[in-house]
């Protein structure tokens, strides 16, 4: 089965551009997740959907971060414009039932983003 | 003061060594606790559910101790694939949703 998909795998661009990260969940999942991940504040939670609706953006850094979920299997986090803080890992996850006290979560291999 | 806290580490250590990574987390609300395992430059993956019986997954034991909200992982017979960061996971009811809040991780590197 396949797993959780990201596109691209590594972005370099340079400060003021626009940047899109792409998600595509596993089939039958309807909780997706975007994480960020540095070394400085390790794995947070960006924005949380649940059958294609935002439930949680509490964790969005600022105006310039945006995320849609079209459907249910596509998801975009966009950065514009891009500073170089925002260099660091985005993993999106997705997750089976949102009730249940023993949902895995599901990791992408990521997006290495890099901001000059 | 962070949610959930781990040792710094690295610990480095020979094969075959025993070594235990230690965990708090601060959220009495906390409900369900996990390790995950990331291996460099991969994403994160589920290692083991943490129970308060403890529980035992060939060479890891995990355990929680709620009354002290502190969860540990317990690696037996290291292997030289055993080199990763550990992640110490809590969920909690949160917005209303169960949220994951990661640790900072603790990094193993097992040497032959």
């Amino acid at each position: 089965d396949a797993g959780v998909i990201q596109s691209p795998r590594h972005e370099v661009t340079e400060m003021g551009q626009e940047v899109t990260l792409r998600c595509k969940p596993i089939s039958g999942h309807n909780s997706l997740f975007w994480y960020r991940q540095t070394m400085m504040r390790g794995l947070e939670l960006l924005i949380y959907f649940n059958n294609n609706v935002p439930i949680d953006d509490s964790g969005m850094p600022e105006d310039r971060f945006s995320a849609k979920m079209p459907n249910a299997s596509f998801s975009t986090l966009k950065i514009q414009p891009s500073e170089p803080r925002d260099s660091a890992v985005y993993f999106c996850a997705s997750s089976s039932r949102r009730d249940s006290f023993t949902d895995t979560q599901y990791f992408g291999p990521g997006t290495r983003l890099t901001v000059l | 003061r962070k949610e959930v806290e781990q040792d710094p580490g690295p610990f480095n250590v020979p094969e075959g060594a025993t070594v235990a990574f230690n965990c708090t987390y601060s959220n009495s609300a906390s409900q369900s606790f996990f390790w995950y395992r990331q291996d460099c430059r991969k994403e994160p993956k589920l290692l083991m559910s943490v129970y308060s019986s403890g529980n035992e997954d060939g060479r890891f034991t995990a355990q929680l101790n709620r009354a002290s909200q502190y969860i540990s992982l317990l690696i037996r017979d290291s292997k030289l694939s055993d080199s990763a960061t550990y992640l110490c996971v809590v969920m909690r009811f949160s917005g209303g949703y169960n949220k994951l809040i990661f640790g900072a991780g603790t990094r193993l590197a097992v040497h032959p």
